[in-house]
Protein backbone atom coordinates (compact mmCIF):
# COMPACT_ATOMS: atom_id res chain seq x y z
CA UNK A 1 0.00 0.00 0.00
CA UNK A 2 1.14 3.39 -0.61
CA UNK A 3 2.35 5.38 1.89
CA UNK A 4 3.35 9.15 2.45
CA UNK A 5 5.61 10.56 5.40
CA UNK A 6 6.27 13.63 6.55
CA UNK A 7 9.29 13.52 9.40
CA UNK A 8 8.90 17.20 10.66
CA UNK A 9 5.41 17.66 12.52
CA UNK A 10 7.12 21.36 13.21
CA UNK A 11 8.90 24.15 12.09
CA UNK A 12 9.63 27.24 12.13
CA UNK A 13 11.10 30.48 10.40
CA UNK A 14 12.02 33.72 10.33
CA UNK A 15 9.89 35.97 8.15
CA UNK A 16 11.87 36.66 4.72
CA UNK A 17 14.15 33.42 5.07
CA UNK A 18 13.67 30.07 3.26
CA UNK A 19 12.41 27.09 4.51
CA UNK A 20 11.86 23.08 3.35
CA UNK A 21 9.55 21.10 4.04
CA UNK A 22 10.46 17.09 3.54
CA UNK A 23 8.30 14.71 1.93
CA UNK A 24 8.66 10.78 1.19
CA UNK A 25 6.68 8.58 -0.37
CA UNK A 26 5.86 4.91 -0.62
CA UNK A 27 4.98 3.53 -4.23
CA UNK A 28 5.61 0.30 -6.60
CA UNK A 29 3.64 2.75 -9.47
CA UNK A 30 5.57 4.44 -12.12
CA UNK A 31 2.81 7.17 -12.96
CA UNK A 32 1.44 9.12 -10.66
CA UNK A 33 0.92 12.75 -9.13
CA UNK A 34 2.24 14.46 -5.78
CA UNK A 35 0.86 17.77 -4.57
CA UNK A 36 1.34 19.91 -1.32
CA UNK A 37 -1.99 21.73 0.13
CA UNK A 38 -1.65 24.40 2.68
CA UNK A 39 -4.55 24.47 5.58
CA UNK A 40 -4.29 27.36 7.47
CA UNK A 41 -6.55 28.46 10.65
CA UNK A 42 -9.22 28.63 8.58
CA UNK A 43 -9.02 25.22 7.98
CA UNK A 44 -9.54 25.36 4.28
CA UNK A 45 -7.47 22.64 2.00
CA UNK A 46 -5.52 24.84 -0.48
CA UNK A 47 -3.48 23.58 -3.33
CA UNK A 48 -0.04 24.49 -3.35
CA UNK A 49 2.07 22.87 -6.21
CA UNK A 50 1.58 19.68 -8.21
CA UNK A 51 3.95 17.64 -9.76
CA UNK A 52 3.35 14.75 -12.01
CA UNK A 53 5.95 11.85 -12.27
CA UNK A 54 6.60 11.51 -15.40
CA UNK A 55 7.87 15.33 -15.67
CA UNK A 56 11.60 15.40 -14.93
CA UNK A 57 11.37 19.09 -14.31
CA UNK A 58 10.29 20.47 -11.20
CA UNK A 59 7.56 22.32 -10.51
CA UNK A 60 7.41 25.72 -9.30
CA UNK A 61 4.51 28.49 -8.34
CA UNK A 62 6.16 31.48 -7.91
CA UNK A 63 7.76 31.36 -3.98
CA UNK A 64 7.58 27.80 -3.80
CA UNK A 65 9.10 25.00 -5.72
CA UNK A 66 9.68 21.59 -5.26
CA UNK A 67 12.70 18.68 -5.16
CA UNK A 68 10.98 15.70 -6.88
CA UNK A 69 13.51 12.89 -6.67
CA UNK A 70 11.64 10.07 -7.99
CA UNK A 71 14.32 7.41 -7.23
CA UNK A 72 14.47 8.23 -4.09
CA UNK A 73 10.87 9.12 -3.26
CA UNK A 74 10.96 12.01 -2.35
CA UNK A 75 9.28 15.12 -2.81
CA UNK A 76 10.03 18.05 -0.45
CA UNK A 77 8.83 21.72 -0.74
CA UNK A 78 10.80 24.79 -0.94
CA UNK A 79 9.31 28.15 0.48
CA UNK A 80 11.24 31.24 -0.23
CA UNK A 81 11.39 34.66 1.16
CA UNK A 82 8.84 33.50 3.82
CA UNK A 83 5.64 35.31 4.48
CA UNK A 84 3.41 35.49 7.79
CA UNK A 85 0.73 34.63 5.73
CA UNK A 86 2.59 31.35 5.06
CA UNK A 87 2.04 30.25 8.84
CA UNK A 88 -0.09 27.17 8.53
CA UNK A 89 -0.14 23.24 8.19
CA UNK A 90 1.40 21.78 4.87
CA UNK A 91 0.23 18.14 3.72
CA UNK A 92 1.87 16.23 0.89
CA UNK A 93 -0.41 14.02 -0.76
CA UNK A 94 0.17 10.77 -3.23
CA UNK A 95 -2.62 10.20 -5.99
CA UNK A 96 -3.37 6.78 -6.14
CA UNK A 97 -4.57 5.12 -9.54
CA UNK A 98 -6.20 2.14 -7.79
CA UNK A 99 -9.03 1.14 -10.32
CA UNK A 100 -11.31 4.29 -10.42
CA UNK A 101 -10.43 5.81 -7.92
CA UNK A 102 -8.07 8.92 -8.03
CA UNK A 103 -7.90 8.66 -4.06
CA UNK A 104 -5.25 11.16 -2.13
CA UNK A 105 -3.00 9.62 0.12
CA UNK A 106 -2.06 12.16 2.78
CA UNK A 107 1.20 12.63 5.22
CA UNK A 108 -0.10 13.99 8.79
CA UNK A 109 1.12 17.28 8.07
CA UNK A 110 4.06 19.66 9.04
CA UNK A 111 3.46 22.68 10.88
CA UNK A 112 4.89 25.73 9.63
CA UNK A 113 4.78 29.22 12.02
CA UNK A 114 6.82 31.99 10.05
CA UNK A 115 8.41 34.72 12.91
CA UNK A 116 8.45 38.01 12.35
CA UNK B 1 -16.27 32.06 -9.15
CA UNK B 2 -15.20 28.61 -9.77
CA UNK B 3 -16.21 26.91 -5.90
CA UNK B 4 -16.80 23.46 -4.04
CA UNK B 5 -19.74 24.39 -1.24
CA UNK B 6 -20.03 22.58 1.77
CA UNK B 7 -22.92 22.84 3.88
CA UNK B 8 -23.64 23.01 7.37
CA UNK B 9 -20.13 24.34 7.95
CA UNK B 10 -20.46 23.69 11.37
CA UNK B 11 -23.05 21.14 12.72
CA UNK B 12 -23.59 19.57 16.85
CA UNK B 13 -25.58 16.95 16.83
CA UNK B 14 -27.03 13.95 19.19
CA UNK B 15 -26.42 10.36 18.64
CA UNK B 16 -28.65 8.51 15.97
CA UNK B 17 -30.17 11.44 14.66
CA UNK B 18 -29.86 11.80 10.84
CA UNK B 19 -28.06 14.11 9.04
CA UNK B 20 -26.65 15.31 5.25
CA UNK B 21 -23.43 17.01 4.60
CA UNK B 22 -24.27 18.66 1.48
CA UNK B 23 -21.73 19.33 -1.37
CA UNK B 24 -22.07 21.04 -4.36
CA UNK B 25 -19.03 21.84 -7.19
CA UNK B 26 -20.02 24.80 -10.36
CA UNK B 27 -16.87 23.50 -12.25
CA UNK B 28 -18.87 20.47 -14.29
CA UNK B 29 -16.36 18.24 -12.71
CA UNK B 30 -16.70 14.50 -13.05
CA UNK B 31 -15.13 13.32 -10.07
CA UNK B 32 -16.34 13.80 -6.78
CA UNK B 33 -15.51 12.90 -3.11
CA UNK B 34 -15.69 12.63 0.53
CA UNK B 35 -12.80 13.04 3.10
CA UNK B 36 -12.56 13.25 6.99
CA UNK B 37 -9.89 14.83 9.09
CA UNK B 38 -8.76 13.55 12.31
CA UNK B 39 -5.62 14.46 14.38
CA UNK B 40 -3.50 11.63 14.49
CA UNK B 41 -4.96 9.81 11.50
CA UNK B 42 -4.70 12.81 8.70
CA UNK B 43 -7.50 12.57 5.82
CA UNK B 44 -9.23 9.49 4.87
CA UNK B 45 -10.75 8.85 1.99
CA UNK B 46 -15.00 8.19 2.76
CA UNK B 47 -16.81 7.51 -0.46
CA UNK B 48 -16.17 8.78 -4.19
CA UNK B 49 -17.88 9.82 -7.20
CA UNK B 50 -16.64 9.32 -10.60
CA UNK B 51 -19.75 10.51 -12.52
CA UNK B 52 -23.91 10.38 -11.95
CA UNK B 53 -24.96 7.65 -10.41
CA UNK B 54 -21.60 5.94 -10.10
CA UNK B 55 -19.84 5.90 -6.28
CA UNK B 56 -17.92 3.76 -4.75
CA UNK B 57 -16.35 3.31 -0.87
CA UNK B 58 -13.12 4.91 0.18
CA UNK B 59 -11.46 3.51 3.07
CA UNK B 60 -13.40 4.65 5.76
CA UNK B 61 -16.97 4.17 4.62
CA UNK B 62 -18.93 2.27 7.38
CA UNK B 63 -21.74 4.57 8.87
CA UNK B 64 -22.19 6.53 6.00
CA UNK B 65 -23.89 6.93 2.85
CA UNK B 66 -23.54 9.00 -0.29
CA UNK B 67 -25.79 9.59 -3.78
CA UNK B 68 -24.68 11.45 -6.72
CA UNK B 69 -27.95 11.84 -8.76
CA UNK B 70 -27.20 15.24 -10.47
CA UNK B 71 -23.27 15.87 -11.74
CA UNK B 72 -23.05 18.87 -9.37
CA UNK B 73 -24.21 17.55 -6.24
CA UNK B 74 -22.35 14.71 -3.60
CA UNK B 75 -24.08 14.72 -0.52
CA UNK B 76 -22.92 12.74 2.56
CA UNK B 77 -25.66 11.04 5.01
CA UNK B 78 -25.18 9.74 8.75
CA UNK B 79 -27.83 8.01 9.37
CA UNK B 80 -27.66 7.09 12.45
CA UNK B 81 -24.38 9.54 13.64
CA UNK B 82 -21.84 8.03 16.73
CA UNK B 83 -19.38 9.82 18.43
CA UNK B 84 -16.88 8.30 16.86
CA UNK B 85 -17.73 10.34 13.64
CA UNK B 86 -16.99 13.58 14.90
CA UNK B 87 -14.56 15.01 12.61
CA UNK B 88 -13.63 17.50 9.92
CA UNK B 89 -15.27 16.70 6.34
CA UNK B 90 -13.91 17.80 3.55
CA UNK B 91 -15.36 17.11 -0.32
CA UNK B 92 -13.30 17.90 -2.90
CA UNK B 93 -13.79 17.54 -7.47
CA UNK B 94 -12.11 17.44 -9.91
CA UNK B 95 -12.42 17.11 -13.72
CA UNK B 96 -11.91 13.76 -14.21
CA UNK B 97 -9.76 12.69 -11.53
CA UNK B 98 -6.83 12.92 -13.14
CA UNK B 99 -6.78 16.81 -12.46
CA UNK B 100 -6.00 18.62 -8.95
CA UNK B 101 -8.83 18.31 -6.92
CA UNK B 102 -10.24 21.31 -5.47
CA UNK B 103 -11.67 21.36 -1.96
CA UNK B 104 -14.65 22.44 -0.04
CA UNK B 105 -13.76 24.73 3.38
CA UNK B 106 -14.77 21.92 5.55
CA UNK B 107 -17.51 20.69 7.99
CA UNK B 108 -16.77 20.35 11.68
CA UNK B 109 -19.49 17.79 13.15
CA UNK B 110 -19.51 17.10 16.48
CA UNK B 111 -21.68 14.28 17.48
CA UNK B 112 -22.75 14.18 21.41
Amino acid sequence: AQTVTQSQPEMSVQEAETVTLSCTYDTSENNYYLFWYKQPPSRQMILVIRQEAYKQQNATENRFSVNFQKAAKSFSLKISDSQLGDTAMYFCAFMDHAGNNRKLIWGLGTSLAVNP
Amino acid sequence: EAQVTQNPRYLITVTGKKLTVTCSQNMNHEYMSWYRQDPGLGLRQIYYSMNVEVTDKGDVPEGYKVSRKEKRNFPLILESPSPNQTSLYFCASSLTGEETQYFGPGTRLLVL
